[in-house]
């Protein structure tokens, strides 16, 4: 299995309060990225990065941000979190050097967050 | 933009049943074209690919071809087992770093 951790696993917290996941990977892949898994939607990404510093957005990144200050850590931040955030939320890496395809992506566990 | 469309769920089956879940989809271009897999709890696992025309993925006793006539990339086991009870995921690559998901289909399989 790919090295990705996620942190917290669950979380529960009000709204209006800021919150911040964690993605830490031990595999050296350059792209890493943040989807929320909602029913009837799927998996939607969030945010991406593509390395140090580089970031960029995706489909659904209004009220997210994220940094990446290494290589293998990826933090997701929610300013002030709202219910409609309440989601599970996943990192994902992938590397073209090792899979020659950026669309094979390795996927942390996931993280639950209920916004109250 | 590009989109997958997966077969509504849930579906239920019992155990050494033919499996065929459907996925269309919409893109520009030749994209690449994935089946992901979700057992409960976990994060998605890559179950098969296929990255041209008329490729057959295949893992694990599923198969998928790549149809582009049809703009489609259905899945099938011809014997399922308790254990691929688990949600499945169609997806498509088409550039830009962006991975784009079917709304998911949850497989039960009855012993």
């Amino acid at each position: 299995d790919a090295g990705i951790t996620q942190s917290p696993r669950h979380k529960v917290t009000e709204t209006g309060t800021p919150v911040t996941l964690r993605c830490h990977q031990t595999e050296n892949h350059r792209y890493m990225y943040w989807y929320r898994q909602d029913p009837g939607h799927g998996l939607r990404l969030i945010h991406y990065s593509y390395g140090v510093k580089d970031t960029d957005k995706g489909e659904v990144s209004d009220g997210y941000s994220v940094s990446r200050s290494k290589t293998e850590d990826f933090l997701l931040t929610l300013e002030s979190a709202t219910s409609s955030q309440t989601s599970v939320y996943f990192c994902a890496i992938s590397d073209t050097v090792t899979s020659g395809d950026p669309g094979e992506q390795f996927f942390g566990p996931g993280t639950r967050l209920t916004v109250l | 933009g590009d989109s997958v469309t997966q077969m509504e769920g849930p579906v239920t089956l019992s155990e050494e049943a033919f499996l065929t879940i459907n996925c269309t989809y919409t893109a520009t271009g030749y994209p690449s074209l994935f089946w992901y897999v979700q057992y409960p709890g976990e994060g998605l696992q890559l179950l098969l690919k296929a990255t041209k025309a008329d490729d057959k993925g295949s893992n694990k006793g599923f198969e998928a071809t790549y149809r582009k006539e049809t703009t489609s990339f259905h899945l099938e086991k011809g014997s399922v087992q308790v254990s691929d009870s688990a949600v499945y995921f169609c997806a498509l690559y088409g550039g830009a770093q962006k991975l784009v998901f079917g709304q998911g289909t949850r497989l039960t399989i009855n012993p």
